[in-house]
């Protein structure tokens, strides 16, 4: 299995700039979620997605951020506009929860807003 | 509500000896209970999980950790250190009832030679 798979790996943009995270998930998962790390605040949960249907998003920032997934082997995570306070490593992970619940990570795409 | 608190920042070695990173949780209900890896520039790797059963884990790469119900604690541990060991360790902790897990702030190892 290649794992949970995730484009860009780096992203640099100015400011106001769209910009559009992609993730595959481990073929067979139900969920999906997106977090975010920076030093500052250490790993933040984003959104959760089961069986593709948003489950909580009470971790999105603010409207500026929006998430999809539109099948079970897609899901992006979109920024419109971007600010230098977005800059953080967004890792996308999937698991199958009610089996064994551990979470398998992507390797993240490290974003810079200028 | 769950948490996690990982007490210490950062956690110094000799290689060769053994390790403890601390992990203490609040949970409701029976709790399910992960320790993951994080090496630089990587994603978050799992290592091992305590669901149900023996309360001593056994995980990947020679890690194990113990839960202690009465304590509130799943201290991860290793009997002998290899300086391939420092990277970043998150504990993690939910519930049957959530799917959702919370992750403590991560403890930096650093494994001396």
């Amino acid at each position: 299995d290649a794992g949970v798979i995730q484009s860009p790996r780096h992203e640099v943009t100015e400011m106001g700039q769209e910009v559009t995270l992609r993730c595959k998930p481990i073929s067979g998962h139900n969920s999906l979620f997106w977090y975010r790390q920076t030093m500052m605040r250490g790993l933040e949960l984003l959104i959760y997605f089961n069986n593709n249907v948003p489950i909580d998003d009470s971790g999105m920032p603010e409207d500026r951020f929006s998430a999809k997934m539109p099948n079970a082997s897609f899901s992006t995570l979109k920024i419109q506009p971007s600010e230098p306070r977005d800059s953080a490593v967004y890792f996308c992970a999937s698991s199958t929860p009610g089996s064994s619940y551990e979470q398998y990570f992507g390797p993240g795409t490290r974003l810079t807003v200028t | 509500a769950q948490s996690v608190a990982q007490p210490e920042d950062q956690v110094n070695v000799a290689e060769g000896n053994p390790l403890t990173v601390k992990c203490t949780y609040s949970v409701s209900g029976n709790p399910y209970l992960f320790w993951y890896v994080q090496y630089p520039n990587r994603g978050l790797q799992f290592l091992l999980k305590y669901i149900t059963g023996d309360n001593l884990v056994k995980g990947s790469y020679g890690f194990e950790a113990e839960f202690n119900k009465s304590q509130t604690s799943f201290h991860l541990k290793k009997p002998s250190a290899l300086v391939s060991d420092s990277a970043l360790y998150f504990c993690a902790v939910t519930s049957g009832g959530s799917y959702i897990p919370t992750f403590g702030r991560g403890t930096s190892l650093i494994v001396h030679p």
